[in-house]
């Protein structure tokens, strides 16, 4: 069973470009949810797709942008990119959605740096 | 709404001392509760939950976690602690029923040392 995997491991860019971060769900799980973690702050949600549609989202503007694939691989998109944005991005995997939880497993992140 | 707060941003304990990482939760409904671990430079690895079963709850590496609910408390324990547990660790809530998307609101994170 293949775990989350996330691509690239480390990223540099420039204030003002466009980012696209990538997200490969564990095997069989159709929900992802995408997080934010700042240097030495806990994760932050950013927003959830479910079976390709966003299913929740966190207080971020809409310059953070997201996609679920019909293998139920995600992107995340950044525009317009900022300093503050400069962080650890974590994705998380899941089986099902809505009222109940289900267990959330998490890629090892892509780290963002912003210049 | 939901929140955590972790008290202490770093604990530092001696090799084979209690491990005690405290947290205190908000929320609106009931919650489930989880704590989380994260090594240098990886993502978070689950350490044990609470989803409205025992209210004593054991996880994985020696951990354990009571939920009490009069205290609005989930804190975490290890009664002797190793090197090896040396690392970040995150307490994390989510509303159970509603509409929660999955949504994990979690704490600032406390940094655990251990002195040999």
């Amino acid at each position: 069973e293949t775990g989350v995997t996330q691509s690239p491991t480390h990223l540099i860019k420039t204030r003002g470009q466009q980012v696209t971060l990538r997200c490969s769900s564990q095997s069989g799980h159709n929900t992802v949810s995408w997080y934010q973690q700042a240097l030495g702050q806990g994760p932050q949600f950013i927003f959830q797709y479910y079976r390709e549609e966003e299913n929740g989202r966190g207080n971020f503007p809409p310059r953070f942008s997201g996609l679920q694939f019909p293998n139920y691989s995600s992107e995340l998109n950044v525009n317009a990119l900022e300093l503050d944005d400069s962080a650890l991005y974590l994705c998380a995997s899941s089986l099902g959605s809505g009222a109940s939880y289900n267990e959330q497993f998490f890629g090892p992140g892509t780290r963002l740096t912003v210049l | 709404a939901q929140s955590v707060t972790q008290l202490g941003s770093h604990v530092s304990v001696s090799e084979g001392a209690l491990v005690l990482l405290r947290c205190n939760y908000s929320s609106s409904v009931p919650p489930y509760l989880f704590w989380y671990v994260q090594y240098p430079n990886q993502g978070l690895q689950l350490l044990l939950k609470y989803t409205s079963a025992a209210t004593l709850v054991k996880g994985i590496n020696g951990f354990e976690a009571e939920f009490k609910k009069s205290e609005t408390s989930f804190h975490l324990t290890k009664p002797s602690a190793h090197m090896s547990d040396a690392a970040e660790y995150f307490c994390a809530v989510v509303e159970a029923g509603g509409t929660s998307y999955g949504k994990l609101t979690f704490g600032q994170g406390t940094i655990l040392t251990v002195h040999p």
